[in-house]
């Protein structure tokens, strides 16, 4: 069965450090991958998602970036964090279904406050 | 562009009363419908989708049915308990380079006992 691993869970990080979030799948191939940002009190953003190694679409411009350096490895990141980066990141993944829709998986989340 | 806009939150119900999740979207096309929930600190679930019109998805006593001509896909249960408090998340799912889901913008759910 797949699985998808997100870490961290909580991350409290001050006003410009660097930012790495990492994911992965487990039990499945070329699966496209998503970043996705849950601000206080409001909906899920997509920021970045992939479908295939080393090729990253973003979806608003902002202070973070993603890469996907294997099939199943997707990882968030920032040079320097602001306090607007702070919020829930989750993870997601689905199976390439051309012409079709198949549901998102999710992980965990990643709670990131910037101080 | 594509959207979804759900009944604002938050919305609190006693044990065993019905609930209704107001649900609506815009899309060109025809887009597959979801409904996910998040618990608290959790990632999301899904918990119900429908694929093409008139379609209702059912799972745990939930149901939502894919209305075309109102462009909405309402989630409700006839009698809510106390651990189905969560947020729930209405979405659409587009083909757009790849597979994405716009999501609305979630309604928290409180039952009380």
């Amino acid at each position: 069965s797949q699985t998808i691993h997100q870490w961290p869970a909580t991350l409290v990080q001050p006003v410009g450090s660097p930012l790495s979030l990492e994911c992965t799948v487990e039990g499945t191939s070329n699966p496209n991958l998503y970043w996705y940002r849950q601000a206080a009190g409001r909906g899920l953003q997509l920021l970045f998602y992939s479908v295939g190694i080393g090729q990253i679409s973003s979806e608003v411009p902002q202070n973070l970036s993603a890469s996907r350096p294997q099939d199943r490895q997707f990882i968030l990141s920032s040079k320097k964090l602001l306090l607007s980066d702070s919020g829930f990141y989750l993870c997601a993944w689905s199976m390439p279904a051309p012409g079709g829709y198949t549901e998102a998986f999710f992980g965990q989340g990643t709670r990131l406050t910037v101080v | 562009g594509d959207s979804v806009t759900q009944m604002e939150g938050p919305v609190t119900l006693s044990e065993e009363a019905f609930l209704t999740i107001n649900c609506t979207y815009t899309a060109t096309g025809y887009p597959s419908l979801f409904w996910y929930v998040q618990y608290p600190g959790e990632g999301l679930q899904l918990l119900l989708k429908a694929t093409k019109a008139d379609d209702k998805g059912s799972n745990k006593g939930f149901e939502a049915t894919y209305r075309k001509e109102t462009t909405s896909f309402h989630l409700e249960k006839g009698s809510v308990q106390v651990s189905d408090s969560a947020v729930y998340f209405c979405a659409l799912s587009i083909i757009q380079g790849a597979q994405k889901l716009v999501f609305g913008q979630g309604t928290r759910l409180t039952i009380n006992p």
